[in-house]
């Protein structure tokens, strides 16, 4: 099963940012928390990672609670093209564990 | 550099036919992993196999056989297909042991109907 809740869908008005909670009450030590989207029915494109520091790249910044127990994902300017259905995944990466998905968050970036 | 390569990217079959589903990638990555997608569904794991030789099942294994013919391909075979394995199936490798990001990278999908 799933290790993350998250809600199934969330709205955001063009330009402004998308803040997508994700639960992962039972991460473990060794777990990082992973974000991908997936657009329409293309395969799922790898977003972001992180342990417990808070991380920022090109696309996106990840806050991850002190506890680790809750992440958000951050799309600072969210537009037309970020529509789509976010997952967050906790799994380590140094094996080849199970890396399950859930059932994800949909986003619809409004105009 | 192709990255992970799924075929065919879409099928037909009758119900009781086989087929296989191959796939293959080129970045030295020892794990790789089948999902099948549902419509309006998130991914559900099949199978994944965390190095060359070994095999495991995920969430939703049963109808399904697996191959990992060496460290670049991982094969997911139907026997006697039926409609509930009308799907999108991908293929992910991931890198392993190290120092690495263990980022999944994805295949295009191969879209199976079985009538």
């Amino acid at each position: 099963d799933a290790k993350t809740t998250q809600p199934p869908s969330m709205d955001c008005a063009e330009g402004r940012a998308a803040n997508l909670p994700c639960n992962h009450s039972t991460i473990s030590g060794n777990e990082y928390v992973y974000w991908y989207r997936q657009i329409h029915s293309q395969g799922p494109q790898y977003i972001i990672h992180g342990l417990k520091n808070n991380e920022t790249n090109e696309m996106a910044s990840l806050i991850i609670t002190e506890d680790r127990k809750s992440s958000t994902l951050i799309l600072p300017h969210a537009t037309l093209r970020d529509t789509a259905v976010y997952y967050c995944i906790v799994s380590a990466p140094n094996t080849g564990n199970q890396f399950y998905f859930g059932t994800g968050t949909s986003l619809t970036v409004i105009p | 550099n192709a990255g992970v390569t799924q075929t065919p990217k879409f099928q037909v079959l009758k119900t009781g036919q086989s087929m296989t589903l191959q796939c293959a990638q080129d970045m030295n990555h020892n794990s790789m992993y089948w999902y099948r997608q549902d419509p309006g569904m998130g991914l559900r794991l099949i199978y994944y196999s965390a190095s060359e030789g070994t095999t495991d099942k995920g969430e939703v294994p049963n109808g399904y056989n697996v191959s990992r013919l060496n460290k670049r391909e991982f094969s997911l075979r139907l026997e006697s297909a039926a409609p509930s394995q009308t799907s999108v199936y991908f293929c992910a490798s991931r890198k392993t042991g190290g120092a690495n990001t263990g980022e999944l990278f994805f295949g295009e999908g191969s879209r199976l109907t079985v009538l």
